[in-house]
């Protein structure tokens, strides 16, 4: 069965500090993989995602995430963390061939950011 | 861009009343979900639609039923509120076409049962 693990509950970070929140998968075959941020109060957005191709990921506020798939790994990195990030992030893979887009959600780990 | 809208941020109410929750999108996509976020668990799915009138449980589904009349719109109802369904709920949205599989999600809905 999928599964994804976060094995960080919660981090802090000094602001201008690099960021590093881990996700292992386990999966049959290469998933779809994301990573989803959630501030206080409010729904889920997405930061980026990886289908095939490069395995280093771009994503939106200056995020990327590296697919590891000998380590069934798909970290998520920020070189310089702002105060604005702190959040909640979400780790989630994805069964290819589906048509229903079923997601598999990690639990989560919290981001705070000190001054 | 892509909007999902849920009726209500913030609802109260007793236990054993029925309870809706309306989830809206508006970019004609297929499939729709309905999650509940509880500290510590991450977030777990109830139930799921991928056309009209169609219907999956998810893996949590025992207290809970979904009604998808419309494509656009996706309810979630809890037929006898009971204090341990005191949560966020989410619903997303997708669409089946391309290899996009984003979900878009709502902004929650926290329910309180008293």
């Amino acid at each position: 069965a999928q599964s994804v693990t976060q094995p960080d509950i919660h981090i802090t970070v000094s602001e201008g500090a690099s960021l590093e929140l881990r996700c292992n998968y386990s999966y049959g075959a290469t998933p779809y993989l994301f990573w989803y941020v959630q501030s206080p109060g409010q729904g889920l957005q997405l930061l980026l995602k990886y289908f095939s191709g490069d395995t280093l990921v771009q994503g939106i506020k200056g995020f990327e995430a590296e697919f590891k798939r000998s380590q069934s790994s798909f970290n998520l990195r920020k070189p310089s963390v702002h105060w604005s990030d702190a959040a909640e992030y979400f780790c989630a893979v994805g069964a290819r061939g589906g048509s229903q887009g079923n997601l598999i959600f990690g639990k989560g780990t919290k981001l705070s950011v000190k001054p | 861009d892509v909007k999902v809208t849920q009726s209500s941020r913030y609802l109260v109410k007793r236990t054993g009343e029925k309870v809706f929750l309306e989830c809206v999108q508006d970019m004609d996509h297929e499939n729709m979900f309905w999650y509940r976020q509880d500290p510590g668990l991450g977030l777990r799915l109830i139930y799921f639609s991928y056309d009209v009138k169609m219907k999956e449980k998810g893996d949590i589904p025992e207290g809970y039923s979904v009604s998808r009349e419309k494509k656009e719109r996706f309810s979630l109802i809890l037929e006898s509120a009971s204090t341990n369904q005191t949560s966020m709920y989410l619903c997303a949205s997708l669409t089946q076409g391309g290899f996009s599989y984003e979900q878009y999600f709502g902004p929650g809905t926290r329910l309180t049962v008293t």
